[in-house]
């Protein structure tokens, strides 16, 4: 089993839609990441979080808004999606932001964009 | 920026085969290299890591992989592999120093072990 927990495993929405992703950890850990992997495809980093301030974005569209409301918690909040956002949504967590921080990735939300 | 590739898409290997899967990546500093293995409708897991120190790195599973500085590279090995071995194997790297948050992964390589 993992240790980072996402949730929901499968979600479906129109592009009108509004919905959260929720990642949670409790490990101690003091940095989060948002991961975006297409089908056969390497993860793509968008988002890292560390103390829970946003530290990096990677050029990611504002229809994807994260938010960190505790050291255990991350969010992604979805709004007007496009059917090319349908992807499997990584959550992943690690001691720290430094480099020697091996990153515990959770099972991942499949996101399909109707 | 660092870049990694693994140059094998699909490998398929009948059990108690010897494995090895390339990885090799280019950046000009020092790197941290780790092994990722994603079963089947599974999450990411460690496979094992490599800092400093010996570049023989041994993970679970029996799995090792060997850092050759001169080559940028970083394969990932087994002896004599099993059915539940199937899975898909990514190389990643993060640079030390500025921006070492960034972990770099390649493209994946497929493995396919037939009982």
């Amino acid at each position: 089993d993992t240790e980072v927990t996402q949730t929901p495993k499968h979600l479906v929405m129109g592009m009108t839609n509004k919905k959260s992703l929720k990642c949670e950890q409790h490990m101690g850990h003091r940095a989060m990441y948002w991961y975006k992997q297409k089908a056969k495809k390497p993860p793509e980093l968008m988002f890292v979080y560390s103390y829970e301030k946003l530290s990096i974005n990677e050029s990611v569209p504002s229809r994807f808004s994260p938010e960190c409301p505790n050291s255990s918690l991350l969010n992604l909040h979805l709004h007007a999606l496009q059917p090319e956002d349908s992807a499997l949504y990584l959550c992943a967590s690690s001691q720290d932001r430094g480099a020697y921080q091996p990153q515990h990735f959770g099972d991942g939300t499949r996101l399909s964009i109707l | 920026a660092q870049s990694v590739s693994q140059h094998n898409h699909h490998v398929i290997l009948s059990e108690a085969a010897s494995l090895e899967l390339g990885c090799n990546y280019s950046y000009g500093g020092t790197v941290n290299l780790f092994w990722y293995v994603q079963y089947p409708g599974q999450h990411l897991q460690l496979l094992l890591k490599y800092f400093s120190g010996d570049p023989l790195v041994k993970g679970i599973k029996g799995f090792e992989a060997e850092f050759i500085k001169s080559k940028f590279s970083f394969n990932l090995r087994k002896p004599s592999v099993q059915w539940s071995d199937t899975a898909e194997y990514f190389c990643a790297v993060n640079a030390q120093g500025a921006g070492s948050y960034q972990l770099t992964f390649g493209k994946g390589t497929k493995l396919s072990v037939i009982p």
